[in-house]
C-alpha cells in the first residue's frame, strides 16, 4: 500500500479480555517498529523487527504483550488481559533498513 | 545501547519569536538523526533529517538542525515561529553499524503563544 495502515483505529474492550492490533507496513520495509503513546508520557518503544526476526524486544511492558510478524510484512501486537494500564494510542512504522520511518496513524486502544 | 535525550518536555514560546529545541544522544561512531512533528490529532511525520554530509539540514518549514558530533547534538530551531508550529517534535537517531533500529525521545511539547 501507500503508507502504514493500521487496525482498528479504535478499540475499546473490556478489562481482561486479548486484543490482537494489526500493521501492514509499507511494502519492502524491512524494519518495524511497534511503539506506544501515552498522554504526557511519550513515545515508548516496545518491540523492533528486522524481516521476521525480533532482535530488540526490550521495551515490551509485561509478558502480557507479544508481537509477531510473517512474511516479513504484517506484524500483530498481542495484549492479552488488558488492564487499565494498557489504554494508550498504540502506533507502529516502518523503514527501509536505516532510512527514515513511516508512521501509521495508529491504534487508539481503551480498556473500561 | 543508544539513547536519546530531549531536556525539555514543554516550551512555551511567544509567536514570532525564536526557539530552540534540545537533542543529545548517547555517543556512536555513526549516527543518522532525525526530527518528527507530530501535529494536534495528526500522526507522526518526518520533519528533517541527517544523514551525511552538511551537518546543517533544513526542512521546508523554516525549522533547522545542526548535527554536532563532538557535543552529540541534534538541536532544532527556528527562528521565528507561527501558531501553526503548535505540536510535538520527537528527535530520533539511528545508530549504523549496530542494530539499525530507531531509537526516539520522549518529545518536546511546543506552545505558542499570542
Amino acid at each position: 500500500g501507500a503508507g502504514v495502515s493500521q487496525s482498528p483505529s479504535n478499540k475499546v474492550t473490556e478489562k481482561g479480555k486479548d486484543v490482537e492490533l494489526r500493521c501492514d507496513p509499507i511494502s519492502g520495509h524491512t524494519a518495524l517498529y511497534w511503539y506506544r503513546q501515552s498522554l504526557g508520557q511519550g513515545l515508548e518503544f516496545l518491540i523492533y523487527f528486522q524481516g521476521n526476526s525480533a532482535p530488540d524486544k526490550s521495551g515490551l511492558p509485561s509478558d502480557r504483550f507479544s508481537a509477531e510478524r510473517t512474511g516479513g510484512s504484517v506484524s500483530t501486537l498481542t495484549i492479552q488481559r488488558t488492564q487499565q494500564e494498557d489504554s494508550a494510542v498504540y502506533l507502529c512504522a516502518s523503514s527501509l533498513g536505516v532510512g527514515e520511518a513511516f508512521f501509521g496513524q495508529g491504534t487508539r486502544l481503551t480498556v473500561v | 545501547a543508544q539513547s536519546v535525550t530531549q531536556l525539555d518536555s514543554q516550551v512555551p514560546v511567544f509567536e514570532e519569536a525564536p526557539v530552540e529545541l534540545r537533542c543529545n544522544y548517547s555517543s556512536s561512531v555513526s549516527v543518522y538523526l532525525f526530527w518528527y512533528v507530530q501535529y494536534p490529532n495528526q500522526g507522526l511525520q518526518l520533519l528533517l533529517k541527517y544523514l551525511s554530509g552538511s551537518t546543517l539540514v533544513e526542512s521546508i518549514n523554516g525549522f533547522e538542525a545542526e548535527f554536532n558530533k563532538s557535543q552529540t547534538s541534534f538541536h532544532l530551531r527556528k527562528p521565528s515561529v507561527h501558531i501553526s508550529d503548535t505540536a510535538e517534535y520527537f528527535c530520533a537517531v539511528s545508530d549504523l553499524g549496530r542494530d539499525d533500529k530507531i531509537i526516539f525521545g520522549k518529545g518536546t511539547r511546543l506552545h505558542i503563544l499570542p
